[in-house]
């Protein structure tokens, strides 16, 4: 199984900045996806990002808000923009691993987010 | 589009004894993945198992095994001789085989182990 890492592992932000959250695989992946799971809920994806391309968003989310790098096969960052208390969740990076490239099973610890 | 329902927000069991969580799912596709993950406090998504559909051989992974019902689409985990780490929120997920799209959770079992 790969080693994801993910930074930071939880931070308090003041309403209004940004923060931008990092994922470092040890082995290369050709997708890349961010999930929220917010207080008490289940998880929810963000975005998928594909490596040389732009990141696939999923309804209820867009680039402004949350931009996503992805500039080599083992890392991508997720940016969360103009915070605001509704924002307040773990991120959760994950990647498909092995023969099925396309299908997450390993998750990084998350990043819990709290803004004030 | 697919959807997969955790009907248990909570359940219990007794140290060593067994438990079940269900999970069912809705979709209109043969060929996909179904998977159990476990979050326990620590908040990091652990692969607890996992069972492709094509396979009609329920999977198993030492302790935890599943009840995997195509026709009905039900999925549910047993988890035997349960073990106070086994306390955790557990998670049922699908992805449909060789789709970019990504899984769809469940809503969560929280497991509560009793000493």
């Amino acid at each position: 199984s790969a080693v994801i890492s993910q930074k930071p592992s939880r931070d308090i932000c003041q309403r209004g900045t940004s923060l931008t959250i990092q994922c470092q695989v040890d082995s290369q992946v050709t997708m890349m996806f961010w999930y929220r799971q917010q207080p008490g809920q289940s998880l929810t994806l963000i975005a998928t990002a594909n490596q040389g391309s732009e990141a696939t968003y999923e309804s209820g989310f867009v680039i402004d808000k949350f931009p996503i790098s992805r500039p080599n096969l083992t890392f991508s960052t997720l940016t969360v923009s103009n915070m605001s208390p509704e924002d307040s969740s773990i991120y959760l990076c994950s990647v498909g691993i092995g023969g099925h490239r396309n299908q997450p099973q390993h998750f990084g610890d998350g990043t819990r987010l709290s803004i004030l | 589009a697919q959807t997969v329902t955790q009907s248990q927000p909570e359940m219990s069991v007794q140290e060593a004894e067994t438990v079940t969580l269900s999970c069912t799912y809705d979709t209109s596709e043969s060929d996909y993945y179904l998977f159990w993950y476990k979050q326990p406090p620590s908040r990091q998504m652990i692969l607890v198992i996992r069972q492709e559909a094509y396979k009609q051989q329920n999977a198993t992974e030492n302790r935890f095994s599943v009840n995997f019902q195509k026709a009905a689409k039900s999925f549910s985990l047993k988890i035997s001789d349960s073990q106070l780490g086994d306390a955790a929120m557990y998670f049922c997920a699908y992805h449909e085989r060789g789709s970019a799209r990504q899984l769809t959770f469940g809503s969560g079992t929280q497991l509560t182990v009793l000493p």
